[in-house]
């Protein structure tokens, strides 16, 4: 099956900096990249994805970038904010309706007034 | 975007009772809905897989007797911890795929506790 590696599994930045968190995955055939901001007591929530056919996506102050050869993809926040505080997951799929998702480890993001 | 509704959101029971945990997609159809656990600090861990209308996909080392799923409808897929035991206290997250067919929606959670 699918194996989904993602680092730091810490971050801490400045608030205005920027963070980027990385993710690679295993399977060539995986299609589709989701990223999920998960705060304390809550579900995760979908902040962002990718499908193989892009190179990168962004949205605001949040992008994602893929490199299918290298089978890796990044997730990247500019001018961070103490509200961006929370564990950021990786996902990756087969991309179908029956697709699951595999998960990275989670990152815990913590921006520094 | 689509919304997942989960209840209760938070559940204490005694050793040995059961809880029904409910997952809902509230604007939009769902014929597989995903069970999750998580415990602190810890992934999505993926429980079984819903299916409206035939039994569930339980992923493996998950009991199927002790985690009893019902996909009852389109919008509606139903997790019951059976004979709980402190050890099956976790954070219980159902999602739905919605959209394109590919994006998953996670509900709230259910914080379970048993004592």
């Amino acid at each position: 099956g699918e194996n989904v590696e993602q680092h730091p599994s810490t971050l801490s930045v400045q608030e205005g900096d920027s963070a980027v968190i990385k993710c690679t995955y295993s399977d060539s055939a995986s299609n589709y990249f989701p990223w999920y901001k998960q705060e304390l007591g809550k579900g995760p929530q979908l902040i962002i994805d990718i499908r193989s056919n892009v190179g990168e996506k962004k949205d605001q102050r949040i992008a994602v970038t893929l490199n299918k050869t290298a089978k890796h993809f990044s997730l990247h926040i500019t001018e961070t904010q103490p509200e961006d505080s929370a564990v950021y997951f990786c996902a990756a799929s087969l991309g179908s309706t029956l697709g699951r998702l595999y998960f990275g480890r989670g990152t815990q993001l913590t921006v520094w007034p | 975007g689509a919304v997942v509704s989960q209840h209760p959101s938070r559940v204490i029971c005694k050793s040995g009772t059961s809880v029904k945990i409910e997952c809902r997609s509230l604007d939009f159809q769902a014929t597989t809905m995903f069970w999750y656990r998580q415990f602190p600090k810890q992934s999505l861990m993926l429980m079984a897989t819903s299916n409206e209308g035939s039994k569930a996909t339980y992923e493996q080392g998950v009991e199927k007797d002790k985690f009893l799923i019902n996909h009852a409808s389109l919008t509606l897929s139903t997790l019951t911890v059976t004979s709980a035991h402190p050890e099956d206290s976790s954070f219980y997250i159902c999602s739905a795929p919605g959209g394109r067919g590919d994006t998953q929606y996670f509900g709230p959670g259910t914080r379970l506790t048993v004592l």
